[in-house]
């Protein structure tokens, strides 16, 4: 059975960083692309940052993109999202979500960590 | 980018009756593969959300045959045949044709 942990969210000051782990088992995590996706308190799902298999490739949403970095370490079965210059918008639960290898759907959900943003 | 608007945003159903959701994105969703990557996804109140189908109308592992995806190109249908009690919650189509990968506004599902 997959099973995806999110850890690292909490309460930061606008500007401050905050760095995101999600520890993945049931799966072999080397082959699967790995995404954040975020949610806003009472709003609906937005995309956020997404890495390959291998981690070469990365991808951002243009909200984060020079705020953000994604990462992985394959040996631990681990993706981080560290993220610097937050701003009060950023405030949500982040999700750590498994991509299906051919059929490109978010196949496998985290349960979240909620990341707030606040003076 | 892709833009998914979801009709309606909430959808007060009665149990044993069907329920249909409309999605539609600005811009095709078939890829340059031929295949076309709209999925749904259900979220329960405090729960992540879970996926449902894929692929316009492949129902995941473990999904109940009373849902069902239909549509092409930029119009696609989730239908739930018979709503049971367990089916409220939102629902979001989101794509994964072209980056950025987006999702719908939601629709919520509550019993009437």
């Amino acid at each position: 059975e997959v099973h995806l942990v999110e850890s690292g969210g909490g309460l930061v000051q606008p500007g401050g960083s905050l760095r995101l782990s999600c520890s993945a088992s049931g799966f072999s995590f080397s082959s699967f692309i790995m995404h954040w996706v975020r949610q806003p308190p009472g709003k609906g799902l937005e995309y956020v940052s997404g890495i390959s298999y291998d981690g070469a490739a990365t991808y951002y949403v243009a909200s984060v993109k020079g705020r953000f970095t994604v990462s992985r370490d394959n040996s631990k079965n681990t993706v981080f999202l560290q993220m610097s210059r937050l701003r009060v918008e950023d405030t949500a639960v982040y999700y750590c979500v498994k991509m299906h290898s051919w059929n490109y759907s978010f196949d496998d959900w985290g349960q979240g960590t909620l990341v707030t943003v606040s003076s | 980018d892709i833009v998914m608007t979801q009709t309606p945003l909430s959808s007060p159903v009665t149990l044993g009756q069907p329920a249909s959701i409309s999605c539609r994105s600005s811009q095709s969703l078939v890829h340059s593969d031929g295949n076309t990557y709209l999925s749904w996804l259900h979220q329960r109140p405090g729960q992540p959300p879970r996926l449902l189908i894929y692929k316009i109308s492949k129902r995941f592992s473990g999904v109940p045959d009373r849902f069902s995806g239909s549509g092409a190109g930029t119009d696609f249908t989730l239908k739930i045949s018979r709503v049971e009690a367990e089916d409220v919650g939102v629902y979001y189509c989101t794509q994964a044709t072209q980056f950025p990968w987006s999702f719908g506004q939601g629709t919520k599902v509550e019993v009437k």
